[in-house]
């Protein structure tokens, strides 16, 4: 267990809705980054968060966005869903910012599945 | 072309054998190298990462990083069905506030038969 909860494990919905994915990191830790994983793309980089500042984008669609609150807790916000945004989210956290050092630990991911 | 290539396997090898899992990388800027591990339906988990070329061991398994090359492998010694997962390497650049988003590869599927 890496201390990294996201919920739902689970979402089914349809095209053109919009869901909410979130995730807590480990305590203490005030990074937060997004994958999302495909079986044609693989693990991809969406939007780091830290301390509540978005530091870095990804390749993220204009349809998604994500914040992270002051308690250190994030959302990720897809909107106007379409088939090909069915994959798996995962969430990371990590300590620091993106130091060299900084080890992100990843939760145990949303699968998302769009009818 | 993506910037990192990983064999998608899936690799099946016997109980014990030493296993060998590859990456290459276009990126001359990837200083910071990681491999992680995926169990079916959980999230990776971080196995090891260097930031140097050569090699680093940790228990069975040694990371090795050949920079002129832009080629990574990790090895698994006396392999176990334990390990039967999806290894996938990472790599990141240094940025001015320390260490740029990291990119994966696509992953390699092991499976190790008893």
């Amino acid at each position: 267990d890496s201390g990294v909860t996201q919920t739902p494990k689970h979402l089914i919905t349809a095209t053109g809705q919009r869901v909410t994915l979130r995730c807590s990191p480990r305590s203490g830790d005030l990074s937060v980054y997004w994958y999302q994983q495909s079986l044609d793309q693989g693990l991809q980089f969406l939007i780091h968060y830290y301390n509540g500042e978005e530091r870095a984008k990804g390749n993220i669609l204009e349809r998604f966005s994500a914040q992270q609150f002051p308690d250190l807790h994030s959302e990720l916000n897809l909107s106007s869903l379409e088939l090909g945004d069915s994959a798996l989210y995962f969430c990371a956290s990590s300590e620091l910012q993106g130091a060299l050092t900084d080890t992100q630990y990843f939760g145990p991911g949303t699968r998302l599945t769009v009818l | 072309q993506k910037e990192v290539e990983q064999d998608p396997g899936p690799l099946s090898v016997p109980e014990g054998a030493i296993v060998s899992l590859n990456c290459t990388y276009s990126n001359s800027a990837f200083q910071y190298f990681m491999w992680y591990r995926q169990y079916s339906r959980k999230g990776p988990e971080l196995l090891m990462y260097t930031y140097s070329s050569g090699n680093k061991e940790d228990g069975r398994f040694t990371a090795q990083v050949d920079k002129s090359s832009k080629y990574i492998s990790l090895f698994i010694r006396d392999s176990q069905p334990s390990d039967s997962a999806t290894y996938l390497c990472a790599m990141s650049a240094r940025s001015d506030t320390g260490r740029r988003a990291l990119t994966f590869g696509s992953g390699t599927r092991l499976q190790v038969q008893p």
